[in-house]
């Protein structure tokens, strides 16, 4: 059974820093990996999706990257500002291509 | 760009009683899934659906719980009878044919039993 564990639950950072949020999982064959954006009471928004045969992909300040070997995803973001701030979720489909599993999030504050 | 749209925003309902959420999916989009996430908690799958019928579910989908897709554009959750422990954000989403796309979701639906 896959289990998704994200680390740190909470971050706190000065607006302008670089972060990196990390999740690992210990089923490592999955389909692919998504990273989502939640703010509180708020659906989910997808920010990167990494196939299983990528390592990383960029959207504007955002880079994701996949290390499947060691079990591992960063979700990367430069210059943070405080519309950042959100709660982070990586999620695995699994190699099935059915079912999601997610982690518990990263709740990501960036003080102006 | 197109979006998953589910209703209502939030549910309000007695214990005991059934309840049906609803969700549009993406309009050419083949695989549907439900997901819950109880407050503070992970966001959990449910089922997903394809061909019109059921290809997963977990075990907390029970006999309490069905899915349908009644015209070819809404997706249902219905619970038969609702407990308070099924107070929780629910999300539908959806996924294009290729299995390389992702999962789009909705905005979902906070179901409060009372």
């Amino acid at each position: 059974k896959q289990e998704v564990t994200q680390i740190p639950a909470a971050l706190s950072v000065p607006e302008g820093e670089n972060l990196v949020l990390n999740c690992s999982f210990t089923d490592s064959a999955i389909y692919n990996l998504q990273w989502f954006r939640q703010d509180p009471g708020k659906g989910l928004t997808s920010l990167l999706l990494i196939q299983s045969s990528q390592r990383e992909q960029t959207s504007g300040r955002l880079n994701a990257s996949l290390d499947k070997s060691s079990g591992r995803s960063t979700l990367y973001i430069a210059a943070s500002q405080p519309g950042d701030s959100a709660t982070y979720l990586c999620a695995m489909r699994d190699a099935n291509a059915g079912k999601s599993t997610f982690g518990d999030g990263t709740t990501l504050t960036v003080k102006p | 760009e197109p979006e998953v749209t589910q209703t209502p925003s939030h549910q309000v309902t007695q214990m005991g009683q059934e309840v049906i959420l609803r969700c549009v999916p993406i309009s050419n989009h083949l695989y549907f899934y439900w997901y819950r996430q109880i407050l503070g908690q992970k966001v959990e799958f449910l089922v997903s659906f394809y061909n019109n019928e059921i290809s997963e579910k977990s075990e907390i989908f029970d006999d309490q719980f069905s899915v349908e897709r009644p015209d070819g554009s809404n997706f249902t959750l219905k619970i038969r009878s609702t407990k308070l422990e099924d107070s929780a954000m629910y999300f539908c989403a959806s996924r294009a044919q290729a299995l390389n796309q992702p999962q789009h979701f909705g905005d979902g639906t906070r179901l409060s039993i009372l």
